[in-house]
């Protein structure tokens, strides 16, 4: 079936350490994204990509790095650098208007990482 | 720069009552994406509903349907004959329609469906 992977489901990291979350998708999207939600918050833009080999910073991506150089994967670095990283992650991908579209974002199912 | 509000935190529902989400977005754009998305405790997130700007009518998906009012940037969420299943958070997000490149979400409200 088609659908976005993300793994782990849950992360557990000490201080001082890079951790990488997984994101895969098989829905032959362009555009990917990450996103953190904090708990009983809205959900902030980390990183997005609309193309193999280019990406965009979001709202919040002092701390992360990202890499896209397949079409299918995007992963999200969380660095030694991320103040708070201990958060629900979201990876998210869609369609892009040159493709056709129906305008919505399709997520994985999370990721929780906690800092120890 | 486009923002999205969601003035209510929390809501609860007797089961099988309606209940309303309200949702206001700001944006200078004419042609967008506005979207209902429901987050259970699983933390899946899943596309309720969606609208386009340009389309006049309403959007109805089965027991949710939305009341859209594009001059007033008003974006609700009408949920009929509430279900259990129905308590999760509920995000309204907006998506300029020909540019793909971010999703703004609003904070988000709690709904409670009380049996």
């Amino acid at each position: 079936d088609g659908g976005i992977t993300q793994s782990p489901k849950y992360l557990f990291r000490k201080e001082g350490q890079n951790v990488t979350l997984s994101c895969e998708q098989n829905l032959n999207h362009d555009a990917m994204y990450w996103y953190r939600q904090d708990p009983g918050q809205g959900l902030r833009l980390i990183y997005y990509s609309q193309i193999v080999n280019d990406f965009q910073k979001g709202d919040i991506a002092e701390g992360y790095s990202v890499s896209r150089e397949k079409k299918e994967s995007f992963p999200l670095t969380v660095t030694s650098a991320q103040k708070n990283p201990t958060a629900f992650y979201l990876c998210a991908s869609s369609s892009t208007p040159r493709t056709g579209n129906t305008g919505e974002l399709f997520f994985g199912e999370g990721s929780r990482l906690t800092v120890l | 720069a486009q923002t999205v509000t969601q003035s209510q935190p929390e809501m609860s529902v007797q089961e099988a009552e309606t209940v309303t989400l309200s949702c206001t977005y700001d944006t200078s754009e004419s042609d967008y994406y506005l979207f209902w998305y429901k987050q259970p405790p699983s933390r899946q997130m899943i596309l309720v509903i969606r609208q386009e700007a340009y389309k006049q009518q309403n959007a109805t998906e089965n027991r949710f349907s939305v009341n859209f009012q594009k001059a007033a940037k008003s974006f609700s969420l009408k949920i009929s004959d509430s279900q259990l299943g129905d308590a999760a958070m509920y995000f309204c997000a907006y998506r300029f329609r020909t540019s793909y490149d971010k999703v703004i979400f609003g904070p988000g409200t709690s709904l409670s469906v009380i049996p």
